[in-house]
C-alpha cells in the first residue's frame, strides 16, 4: 500500500526559503521507474506541477519558477524534499507530493498548507 | 508549455444523469492524458490514465476517451459521491500541465 505524507512549516515570511518533506511508504525511490513529484494548489484554484525526482536521481523543475526550486531524496529513509527559495505571497498554497511512474500521479499525499505572510 | 483547456468550467446535473467533461490540448499529446477527481477538502485522486485506462478501484461508470488534442471524461448514472472538481493533465511533454478544472454539482 502506497502512502505519502507532506510536512512543512505552515507559515513563513516573504523572502525566506520553504522546506518541505515528503515521507512515503509502499515503494522505494531506488526502484527503476519510480518517481516523486511535487504539485501545489492555491486555495480555490488549479494544480501546478513544480518538480519531480526519479529513481536514478534525475530531477526536473518547472521552468516557470526558474531556479527557485531544489528537489532531493533520501532513499534510505523513504523521503523526498522540496526547497523553494525567495518565497512571496504568490507561493501560498497547499503543497502535495505524489508518486509517479511516468503515466500519471497515481498516489497523492494529504497535502500541507503553506502560508507566506509577514 | 502545452495548454490544457477544460470545458465546461462548471456543470450541474441530476442523479442518474450522464455527464461529459471535455479537455482540449494545445497540441497532440498522443493519449498521454490523465483525469483526476478532487472532492472538497481532499487531495486529487487518479481516475483515468492513458486517456482511457481505468485506475484500480475506480467505478466502471467512469470512462475516458479521445485522441490527438481532444479528450473527454464520461460519468454514467451520476451518483451523489461524484460531486467533485475534475482535472485533466497531460503527461506527454514537460512540464506536465493541468486543465483548469470542472466543478460538478448536483441539480
Amino acid at each position: 500500500q502506497v502512502t505519502l505524507k507532506e510536512s512543512g512549516p505552515g507559515i513563513l515570511q516573504p523572502s525566506h526559503t520553504l522546506s518541505l518533506t515528503c515521507s512515503f511508504s509502499g515503494f522505494s525511490l531506488s526502484t527503476y521507474g519510480m518517481g516523486v513529484s511535487w504539485i501545489r494548489q492555491p486555495s480555490g484554484k488549479g494544480l501546478e506541477w513544480l518538480a519531480s525526482i526519479w529513481w536514478n536521481g534525475n530531477t526536473y523543475n518547472n521552468p516557470s519558477l526558474k531556479s527557485r526550486l531544489t528537489v532531493s531524496k533520501d532513499t534510505s529513509n523513504n523521503q523526498a524534499f522540496l526547497k523553494v527559495t525567495s518565497v512571496d505571497t504568490a507561493d501560498t498554497a497547499t503543497y502535495y507530493c505524489a508518486h509517479t511512474d511516468r503515466t500519471a500521479f497515481d498516489y497523492w499525499g494529504q497535502g500541507v498548507m503553506v502560508t507566506v505572510s509577514s | 508549455d502545452i495548454q490544457m483547456t477544460q470545458s465546461p468550467a462548471s456543470l450541474s446535473a441530476s442523479l442518474g444523469e450522464t455527464v461529459t467533461i471535455e479537455c482540449l490540448a494545445s497540441e497532440d499529446i498522443y493519449s498521454n492524458l490523465a483525469w483526476y477527481q478532487q472532492k472538497p477538502g481532499k487531495s486529487p485522486q487518479l481516475l483515468i490514465y492513458y486517456a482511457n485506462s481505468l485506475n484500480d478501484g475506480v467505478p466502471s461508470r467512469f470512462s475516458g476517451s479521445g485522441s490527438g488534442t481532444q479528450y473527454s471524461l464520461k460519468i454514467n448514472s451520476l451518483q451523489s459521491e461524484d460531486v467533485s472538481i475534475y482535472f485533466c493533465q497531460q503527461n506527454y511533454d514537460s512540464p506536465p500541465t493541468f486543465g483548469g478544472g470542472t466543478k460538478l454539482e448536483l441539480k
